[in-house]
């Protein structure tokens, strides 16, 4: 089965950049969606198909997919960003969804 | 607007069935997948399977002769049965829903937390 990898952590200023990186092997084939998940609460939605935004999400979140690394972008990071992120792709040779093992954000 | 809520026991024993709904409000449930998602405490996402307009299932490998994805559209909710449970099977379990051609997963329910203990 499909396997992706991402840190476990990353701690970013408000006000600056986070770069969350999946790695999957040809994940820049693949079309790649991007979930965020504050503690007790269900995953919402941010990048879709690599790099498109669902409608309410702010244009701090962006997406981009090449090679063996997706990389979702949070600029401008705010205290209200900090949660997991999860990757998820489809694996067609098995027809199963696969999520990455998730990383978390901090803001300090 | 789409809203899903699940519902089921919160204890399930050990060697017994989970049995979760899920309800489906504000949309039809043809054309779209419906799926669920579990996550261990601390843990991560992991897929569990989907239903597709009321017939056509498909499930996590590694679950697969344990699970069962059925379909009530008079009701407009779906079930989860998932057998044979042990510990390793605590998890919140989420549904959530799929538009076709492998688009994301939309819509998601709040989660129920299954403890699997005697």
């Amino acid at each position: 089965s499909y396997v992706m990898t991402q840190p476990p952590s990353v701690s970013v200023a408000p006000g600056q950049t986070a770069k969350i990186m999946c790695g999957g092997n040809n994940i820049g084939i693949k079309s790649v969606q991007w979930y965020q998940q504050k503690p007790g609460q269900a995953p919402v939605l941010v990048v879709y198909d690599d790099s498109d935004r669902p409608s309410g999400i702010p244009e701090r979140f962006s997406g981009s997919n090449s090679g063996n690394t997706a990389t979702l972008t949070i600029s401008r990071v705010e205290v209200g960003d900090e949660a997991d992120y999860y990757c998820q792709v489809w694996d067609s040779t098995t027809d199963h969804y696969v999520f990455g093992p998730g990383t978390k954000v901090t803001v300090l | 607007q789409v809203q899903l809520q699940e519902s089921g026991p919160g204890l399930v024993k050990p060697s017994e069935t989970l049995s979760l709904t899920c309800a489906v409000s504000g949309a039809y449930m043809t054309n779209y997948y419906w799926n669920w998602i579990r996550q261990p405490p601390g843990g991560g996402l992991e897929w569990i399977g989907y239903i597709y307009n009321g017939g056509t299932t498909n499930y996590n490998v590694s679950l697969r002769s344990r699970v069962a994805i059925s379909v009530d559209t008079s009701k407009n909710q779906f079930s989860l049965m998932l057998s044979s449970v042990t510990a390793a099977d605590t998890a919140v379990y989420f549904c959530a829903r799929r538009a076709p051609s492998r688009a994301p997963f939309d819509t998601w329910g709040q989660g129920t937390l299954v403890s699997v203990s005697s």
